[in-house]
């Protein structure tokens, strides 16, 4: 069965540079999810779209965006990174009337 | 707000023997799920097991079963027959009820890192 696709798996960066996560959700799913976990934490949710539209929004920074295009996958966009922006980034989705959220196998994202 | 709170930040078990992960959570919603997802050394989020609100009867998938008490607000987890490869980090998660563009996101507990001893 397909699973969530992320890409890259690992992303080394350095500090004020830029990074873009994708993601591509398993076929048929409307919903994609953003979370981050760092080291030793609890995934925190980002942010998430329905239908192309944004839904809802946790505590992502102001220096990230994202949005989800026509053919469902998404992107994360991260733009001046920070040191503490090193964790590993996971997207999720779910499928219409379902909800149960599928993971993808995360972006492990270093910032030096 | 709601909140998932896991109370045993480690556990340990004998392999072929059971265990349990506690779990409670606040809400004021009645519409709900709760979810167990298990996080092994490779970082892959697995679902293990969901249990809907407006159930009584506890869901069981295999060797993994919960026990639901909504007035407590309790969602443990029960492992049968521990195997090594059971040895994980578990994370209990609440979900508000929902479809589409009021779909509700995860909200995670902090987590139990369950060791299995051979």
């Amino acid at each position: 069965a397909a699973g969530v696709i992320q890409s890259p798996r690992h992303l080394i960066k350095e500090k004020r540079e830029t990074a873009t996560l994708k993601c591509y959700p398993i076929p048929r799913h409307d919903t994609v999810y953003w979370y981050q976990q760092g080291p030793g934490q609890d995934p925190q949710f980002l942010i998430s779209f329905y239908e192309k539209m944004q839904s809802d929004k946790g505590s992502i920074p102001d220096r990230f965006s994202a949005q989800q295009f026509s053919d469902y996958h998404s992107e994360l966009n991260m733009s001046s990174l920070e040191l503490g922006d090193s964790a590993l980034y996971f997207c999720a989705s779910s499928a219409p009337l379902n909800e149960k959220l599928f993971f993808g196998s995360g972006t492990q994202l270093s910032v030096l | 707000a709601q909140t998932v709170t896991q109370s045993q930040p480690e556990m340990s078990v004998q392999e072929a023997e059971t265990v349990t992960l506690s779990c409670t959570y606040d809400t004021s919603e009645s519409d709900y799920y709760l979810f167990w997802y298990k996080q092994p050394p490779s970082r892959q989020m697995i679902l293990v097991i969901r249990q809907e609100a407006y159930k009584q009867q506890n869901a069981t998938e295999n060797r993994f079963s919960v026990n639901f008490q909504k007035a407590a607000k309790s969602f443990s987890l029960k492992i049968s027959d521990s195997q090594l490869g059971d040895a994980a980090m578990y994370f209990c998660a609440y979900r508000s009820g929902g479809y589409g563009g009021s779909q509700g996101n995860l909200i995670f507990g902090k987590g139990t890192k369950l060791s299995v001893k051979p």
